[in-house]
């Protein structure tokens, strides 16, 4: 069964430091996300990306990130500068896109541990 | 805006019990609701989504899910509750009139406890 990948499932980075959080949706997906899961929270929206622009951002997702769809199979998001407070679990997800496949499908995660 | 309320932080119950994990939702158009599941340093699994038709919705594992429109609740249920079952279970929502690209909004999530 086609799943969503993620890489790295660890990252541990100095504040100030550029990551790149990397995802490989599922291959004939038209919708892709951001989210992220702070320890003991909810989960929460960071954005989505259709037809290779941003569709719709939360306020949590400032100057500060950016993604990017870089060839026919990766997405990826970035954090230019990385603060103590971007520690979280982040979450990419993708969905189909079609009529009546509404749900999206998420990967495992990455856990972004800023020191 | 859209926002769902997950009232419990924990449920337990005794395996072969049947199981409510409830959820109440907030929207301004017409919902599109979810389940999920997260098993510990695991991502999301989707479990079961009302979108139209049926109130009463099936999904994975025998799970089902009743949407009730009145009282805007989307609750989890399962009739005899297994000790795998234990795990984090969030409750989405998305508003239809959105656009196609929109976001999910989680509740806080519920953690199942199923005892031997």
């Amino acid at each position: 069964e086609p799943e969503v990948t993620q890489t790295p499932s660890h990252q541990v980075t100095q504040m100030g430091q550029e990551v790149i959080l990397r995802c490989v949706p599922i291959s004939n997906h038209l919708y892709f996300y951001w989210y992220r899961q702070i320890l003991g929270q909810k989960v929460e929206f960071l954005v989505s990306f259709y037809n290779n622009e941003i569709s719709e951002k939360s306020e949590i997702f400032d100057d500060q990130f950016s993604v990017e769809r870089p060839d026919g199979s990766n997405f990826t998001l970035k954090i230019r500068s990385t603060k103590l407070e971007d520690s979280a679990m982040y979450f990419c997800a993708s969905r189909d896109g079609t009529s009546g496949s509404d749900e999206q499908f998420f990967g495992p995660g990455t856990r972004l541990t800023v020191l | 805006a859209q926002s769902v309320a997950q009232p419990e932080d924990q449920v337990n119950v005794a395996e072969g019990n049947p199981l409510t994990v409830k959820c109440t939702y907030s929207v301004s158009g017409n919902p599109y609701l979810f389940w999920y599941v997260q098993y510990p340093n695991r991502g999301l699994q989707f479990l079961l989504k009302y979108i139209t038709g049926d109130n009463l919705v099936k999904g994975s594992y025998g799970f089902e899910a009743e949407f009730n429109k009145s009282q805007t609740s989307f609750h989890l249920k399962k009739p005899s509750a297994l000790v795998s079952d234990s795990a984090l279970y969030f409750c989405a929502v998305r508003d239809r009139l959105t656009r196609a690209g929109n976001m999910l909004t989680f509740g806080g999530g519920t953690r199942l406890m199923v005892k031997p």
